[in-house]
């Protein structure tokens, strides 16, 4: 069975720091491009970064561009989103989701909340 | 970037009625890249639809998806209580991915 299990989310004032970790299970990590989706308070979902099967290409949305900085480790089976300078408007719930079939996201996480507030 | 345009904000429906939601994209989706999501409150979303119209793995057969260009439907033929959720489309033909903003299914 597929799981992905987020952690490090949490309240944060602007300008600070979080290190969001997804730990995967149930089928083999490397062979995998990952995600990081989020969705704000009552919003839809916008896919925040993406990474492929061994690092070397990473997609970034705009608007993290230079804060956000995707990456992984095959060996641990664990994908990671290092936040910075963060903002009120990233706020949202973060999910580490499963990237198959040329686009689609497959399985996802539970979610992990990070709130930006001072 | 592909701006998908999902209507009607809300259906309100009843259950054993029909249901059928739009994705309207602002340019071509390629390839029929169109995947279809579920989001009941509170839940993580589930796959349901990937390219236009093939189901994802367990999904009852209920659940079609049709379209292609930029024009997309996913269809309910008898809805069921545990089908009252909010439904997002999102194209994989181009970069950026991009989602719909949502349908929100209510029972009437």
């Amino acid at each position: 069975e597929v799981q992905l299990v987020e952690s490090g989310g949490g309240l944060v004032q602007p300008g600070g720091s979080l290190r969001l970790s997804c730990e995967a299970s149930g089928f083999t990590f490397s062979s995998y491009w990952m995600s990081w989706v989020r969705q704000a308070p009552g919003k839809g979902l916008e896919r925040v970064a993406s990474i492929n099967q061994d690092g070397s290409e990473k997609y970034y949305v705009g608007s993290v561009k230079g804060r956000f900085t995707i990456s992984r480790d095959n060996a641990k089976k664990s994908l990671y989103l290092q936040m910075n300078s963060l903002r009120a408007e990233d706020t949202a719930v973060y999910y580490c989701a499963r990237l198959a079939s040329g686009g689609v996201f497959d399985y996802w996480g539970q979610g992990t909340r990070v709130t930006v507030s001072s | 970037e592909n701006v998908l345009t999902q209507s009607p904000g809300t259906l309100s429906l009843s259950p054993g009625e029909r249901a059928t939601l739009s994705c309207r994209a602002s340019q071509s989706v390629s390839s029929s890249s169109l995947a279809w999501y579920q989001q009941k409150p509170g839940q993580t979303p589930r796959l349901l639809i990937y390219g236009a119209s093939s189901r994802a793995t367990g999904i009852p057969d209920r659940f079609s998806g049709s379209g292609s260009g930029t024009d997309f439907t996913l269809t309910i033929s008898r809805l069921e209580p545990e089908d009252f959720a909010v439904y997002y489309c999102q194209q994989y033909g181009s970069s950026p991915y991009t989602f719909g903003q949502g349908t929100k299914l209510e029972i009437k």
